[in-house]
């Protein structure tokens, strides 16, 4: 099974700031990964998938970076509803697994 | 619009069953692949199943192989999971998600609002 590991665990971040997100996978995934957002009471959102393509209706301050083992998504400048928990998930091989989440909380 | 619709949800005694079901609509069922995705209360996501397009491929995480089996009817535009040995580890909401793709291992564009599966004694 593939291990993903998310950090930090909590981001904490002004709004108009720029936050980066960490995901990092036990073996290489090419570029077949993907990022979600959730916010309380709702379904995850897909963010990026193919390490860097932003899924439809997706803000262009949402971006993702990477291959292989190590990958990032920023969000150039935070907005009031960015703040929630995003997950990374590996869709390179069975189990398809998911990171355990990073928080982005106010500051 | 897409729309998912989980139903079959509800409180269940340890070892006992139950059958989730996911009915679709705003697009072409029989194009993609569907998954199920859990989260246990307070925890991240955690992949259950997932069937391509034809059920040609199917794929289980570890800790529901043997217990859990998922199916499509196409004709009916519906996803199914049918959950039997059930444990108190399977209590959670369950999502059916539909895959970008027409395979089994994939990522996940539309989500529905999710089952609760409560598994106690």
């Amino acid at each position: 099974e593939i291990v993903m590991t998310q950090s930090p665990a909590t981001l904490s971040v002004s709004p108009g700031e720029r936050a980066t997100l960490s995901c990092r996978a036990s073996q290489s995934l090419s570029s077949n990964l993907a990022w979600y957002q959730q916010k309380p009471g709702q379904a995850p959102r897909l963010l990026i998938y193919g390490a860097s393509t932003r899924a439809t209706d997706i803000p262009a301050r949402f971006s993702g970076i990477g291959s292989g083992t190590e990958f990032t998504l920023t969000i150039s400048s935070l907005q009031s509803e960015d703040f929630a928990v995003y997950y990374c998930q590996q869709y390179n091989k069975w189990p398809l697994t998911f990171g355990p989440g990073t928080k982005v909380a106010i500051k | 619009e897409v729309q998912l619709v989980e139903s079959g949800g509800g409180l269940v005694q340890p070892g006992r069953s139950l059958r989730l079901s996911c009915e679709v609509s705003g697009f072409n069922f029989d194009d993609y692949g569907m998954h199920w995705v859990r989260q246990a209360p307070g925890k991240g996501l955690d992949w259950v199943a997932g069937i391509s397009w034809n059920s040609g491929s199917i794929g289980y995480a570890d800790s529901v192989k043997g217990r859990f089996t998922i199916s499509r009817d196409n004709a009916k535009k519906s996803l199914y999971l049918q959950m039997n040995s059930l444990r108190v580890e399977d209590t959670a909401l369950y999502y059916c998600a539909k895959g970008h793709y027409s395979g089994s291992s994939d990522h996940f564009d539309f989500w529905g609002q999710g089952i609760v599966v409560t598994v106690s004694s």
